[in-house]
């Protein structure tokens, strides 16, 4: 089992650019989650997904922000413009079933926005 | 306010000594409790979770307990390695149907193990 994959794993960009972070997460892993992690605010729930339809999207801070998982397999987070306060290190993590099964994160992009 | 509490901040401890990590929460209605390590670079890896029967559970040298009552739950490392520097996250979930969304971290204590 390769473990939640994230790309990139770093990403600096000028502001105004659009930005595009990309998860697969575990097989058969039937949720999978969009969280963002800086200093000052810690981990935060951006969005999460179960069996691909988005369930819960209060977390994205604004319109710029926009996730989609066309199939088990694949989801996109995309950030559009981008701005220097989306600095941060975006994490993707899955999850088979819900409750009190663990979450499984990938290694996080890295993104910086000059 | 944070509900979710982790204490102390930061801490130092030697190579091959115990330590003790604090979370105290406010969360309601509970559903579990679930303490993750997050090395520098990488992304949180679950070391335990725990229901409100369940007042402890191991995973190797890492022990939690939980006490649902007082809402607090504690972290031991045991003959702490190098490989235990980290930063260590409390995460508190509530009851609810979408569960998942209530996930409430803590800041975490980052720990530092020397030689």
């Amino acid at each position: 089992d390769a473990g939640v994959i994230q790309s990139p794993r770093h990403e600096v960009t000028e502001m105004g650019q659009e930005v595009t972070l990309r998860c697969k997460p575990i097989s058969g892993h039937d949720y999978l989650f969009w969280y963002r992690q800086t200093m000052m605010r810690g981990l935060e729930l951006l969005i999460y997904f179960n069996n691909n339809v988005p369930i819960d999207d209060s977390g994205m801070p604004e319109d710029r922000f926009s996730a989609k998982m066309p199939n088990a397999s694949f989801s996109t987070l995309k950030i559009q413009p981008s701005e220097p306060r989306d600095s941060a290190v975006y994490f993707c993590a899955s999850s088979f079933r819900a409750g009190h099964s663990p979450l499984h994160f990938g290694n996080g992009t890295r993104l910086t926005v000059t | 306010k944070n509900q979710v509490e982790q204490s102390p901040q930061s801490l130092i401890i030697l190579e091959g000594k115990n330590c003790t990590l604090q979370c105290n929460y406010t969360v309601s209605p509970f559903s579990n409790l679930r303490w993750y390590k997050q090395d520098t670079g990488r992304g949180p890896v679950s070391l335990t979770i725990m229901t409100f029967s369940e007042n402890t559970k191991s995973n190797g040298r890492y022990t939690a307990t939980l006490d649902a009552d007082t809402k607090q739950s504690s972290l031991h490392i045991t003959a702490s390695q190098l490989s235990d520097s980290a930063s260590y996250i409390c995460v508190v979930s509530a009851e609810s149907p979408h569960s998942w969304g209530k996930l409430q971290f803590g800041a975490g204590t980052q720990v530092v193990v020397t030689p």
